[in-house]
């Protein structure tokens, strides 16, 4: 089955630390997004990116960065961890050819807590 | 400023009842939107969606109901089961000004069907 794939699916960190979370689809999309969840806030985009040359800052993107390595792949990075990025990491894809219906497939998410 | 909102963090319903989760939205540029359901240690999967221009959209024991006026909608789950038990997120997004590759999501509502 095509899908939404997330590595590492739990990582413990120490603040100031560099942390990289992956995603992988095989979903042929060429949409991906990063979002994060924390308890009663909802999901909150951090960064998405319509094709590999094209990256765009969501809602939240300060203290994160991202890569667009292919079609396929596209990588969130923490540059120095800090406490309050302790949460729930979800990566997303759309097709493009849907107009405004954006129906997004999520991966199983990344728990990432800072210490 | 929350432009998709769940009042209700959290409903309790019988097995077999109806379950009606609610969700207002306040930017009249949203047209499509779209319900995900979530279970513990996995990421949102797309139920169900409803455009602009319908009222309802009915999908098996799933049924949206939009009231664009009232910039309104809810889920009706009937009837509901014990598997329904999870978080429901409410989304939305708009066609116009190329913001149609964005959702906005509420904060979500517990659901929990009690057998």
């Amino acid at each position: 089955d095509a899908d939404v794939t997330q590595t590492p699916r739990n990582r413990i960190t120490k603040t100031g630390k560099r942390i990289m979370l992956e995603c992988s689809q095989t979903k042929g999309h060429d949409r991906m997004y990063w979002y994060r969840q924390d308890p009663g806030l909802g999901l909150r985009l951090i960064y998405y990116s319509f094709d590999v040359k094209d990256i765009n800052k969501g809602e939240i993107s300060d203290g994160y960065s991202v890569s667009r390595q292919a079609q396929a792949k596209f990588s969130l990075s923490l540059e120095s961890a800090i406490p309050n990025q302790t949460a729930l990491y979800f990566c997303a894809t759309s097709p493009t050819d849907r107009g405004p219906y954006n129906e997004q497939f999520f991966g199983p998410g990344t728990r990432l807590t800072v210490l | 400023d929350q432009q998709v909102k769940q009042n209700s963090p959290s409903l309790s319903v019988q097995e077999g009842r109806i379950s009606i989760l609610n969700c207002d939205y306040t930017n009249s540029m949203f047209d499509y939107f779209l319900w995900y359901k979530k279970y513990p240690a996995e990421g949102p999967t797309f139920l169900i969606s409803i455009s602009s221009i319908k009222d309802k959209n009915e999908d098996g024991r799933f049924t949206v109901f939009l009231n664009k006026s009232a910039k309104h909608l809810s889920l009706h789950i009937v009837p509901s089961q014990p598997g329904d038990s999870a978080v429901y997120f409410c989304a939305a997004s708009g066609s116009s000004g190329g913001s149609n590759y964005k959702l906005t999501f509420g904060k979500g509502t517990l659901l929990t069907v009690n057998p």
